[in-house]
């Protein structure tokens, strides 16, 4: 079957370090997406990891684990502007269809 | 402004009328595609095109059509709406979408429907 498994809420504070776990199981597998979306707006790309290892790009980095269906999304420095929903998502091979995790609601307080 | 736009972004409709949301890229993308978007479910995938004339269900399409008659253009068709249909709906378009690369999708604002 096909199922993506994230938290659903995570609370962490201003300049902290938080990350995000998300599990996968797909008939196929080709990447790992991580979408960011503020409340009422539209999802905007975060990150993409097809290999084994960590991406890093400025305050965000995200780790793939190929053999134990696993991913994170690591978010340094927290800012207030860092509260939002993070999507995990799973591109497939043989088709073109994008499989979404439910998301996480993460606040960041003062 | 490379942007997908849709339209309407909020619609109230009753049951079985039939309506359209129109969705528009500027960015010469091939692959396009539709969700919904439900509390505690996640963003579910209804349809997608990887090219004009070229579609293929997600995996919640039962109730919608969609039609690829121009690249720029991917609207989503609900013959006879129903209540559960109500949702929040984005497209996204992407450069292209091959078994062996990636690209990542570039979403529209969402349009908010409630069926009565």
């Amino acid at each position: 079957g096909q199922n993506i498994d994230q938290p659903t809420e995570m609370t962490a504070t201003e300049g902290a370090i938080v990350q995000i776990n998300c599990t996968y199981q797909t008939s196929g597998f080709n990447g790992l997406f991580w979408y960011q979306q503020h409340a009422g707006e539209a999802p905007t790309f975060l990150s993409y990891n097809v290999l084994d290892g960590l991406e890093e790009k400025g305050r965000f980095s995200s780790f793939l684990s190929r053999s134990k269906g696993y991913s994170y999304l690591l978010l340094k420095e927290l800012q207030m502007k860092d509260s939002a929903s993070y999507l995990c998502a799973s591109g497939e091979t043989g088709g073109f269809k994008t499989i979404f995790g439910a998301g996480t609601r993460l606040f960041v307080k003062a | 402004e490379a942007q997908v736009t849709q339209n309407p972004r909020y619609l109230i409709t009753v049951t079985g009328k039939k309506l359209t949301v129109t969705c528009s890229q500027n960015m010469n993308h091939e692959y396009m595609s539709w969700y919904r978007q439900d509390p505690g479910l996640g963003l579910r995938q209804i349809y997608y095109s990887m090219n004009v004339e070229v579609t293929d269900k997600g995996d919640v399409p039962e109730g919608y059509k969609v039609s690829r008659k121009e690249k720029r253009n991917f609207p989503l068709i609900l013959e006879s709406p129903s209540p559960n249909q109500t949702s929040l709906y984005f497209c996204a378009s992407s450069p292209t979408r091959t078994s062996s690369s990636y690209n990542e999708q570039f979403f529209g604002p969402g349009t908010r429907l409630t069926v009565l």
